[in-house]
């Protein structure tokens, strides 16, 4: 089936410590995102990336990193410098960027403890 | 950034009953997004509807671009409709980032 898979579900961390969320899609789409949601509220952008070997910084990038070496394939880490790391992380994808239908993951929870 | 205000925040309703939400928006926009998102988090695209009006089963949504607001309409409402509905426009002009609203809640009860 097409579509856009994320792992862990679910993800504890010590503070401290660095950790890498995952997200594939194989849908063929070029641009990927990721955002970060909070409870109550919307979703925040924290990157994107349009094509292969490139990335944009969002709203929110402070304390994040992302790569984008694959089409398929856009990880992000959570570092140990991002201050307030505990929500719920989810990754979408596009045909292209900011014209088209966005397609959603089914998310991860970080709880850092 | 675009601002995004959606209403009413929260909404219960009797299954079979009908509601409008809205979705007010602060400047010109190339892409407008709906999305519902379930109790267990998944995101799921209901539209993708920058003006003109379409419709999906029971449900339908209308952008008005020049007066920067959209609705959506949920018909005959079933208990799988609860859960929150995102409004999110995208700006015009390159790239722009879709920005999300903060939601409105719905709740349907049997």
């Amino acid at each position: 089936d097409g579509g856009i898979t994320q792992s862990p579900k679910y993800l504890f961390r010590k503070e401290g410590q660095n950790v890498t969320l995952s997200c594939e899609q194989n849908l063929n789409h070029d641009a990927m995102y990721w955002y970060r949601q909070d409870p109550g509220q919307g979703l925040r952008l924290i990157y994107y990336s349009q094509i292969v070997n490139d990335f944009q910084k969002g709203d929110i990038a402070e304390g994040y990193s992302v790569s984008r070496e694959k089409k398929e394939s856009f990880p992000l880490t959570v570092t140990s410098a991002q201050k307030n790391p505990t929500a719920f992380y989810l990754c979408a994808s596009s045909i292209l960027a900011g014209t088209d239908t966005q397609y959603f993951g089914p998310g991860t929870r970080l709880t850092v403890l | 950034g675009i601002q995004v205000e959606q209403s009413p925040p929260d909404l219960i309703l009797q299954e079979g009953a009908n509601s409008t939400l809205r979705c007010n928006f602060s400047d010109s926009v190339n892409n407008l997004q709906w999305f519902h998102q379930n109790p267990w988090g998944q995101l799921i695209n209901l539209f993708y509807i920058p003006s003109g009006t379409k419709q999906n089963g029971r449900l339908s949504a209308t952008t008005v671009a020049t007066e920067r607001y959209s609705l959506l309409y949920i018909s005959s409402s079933q208990t799988t409709d609860s859960g929150v509905y995102f409004c999110a426009p995208g700006g015009s002009g390159g790239y722009q980032k879709v920005t999300f609203g903060i939601g409105t809640k719905l709740q349907v009860i049997p």
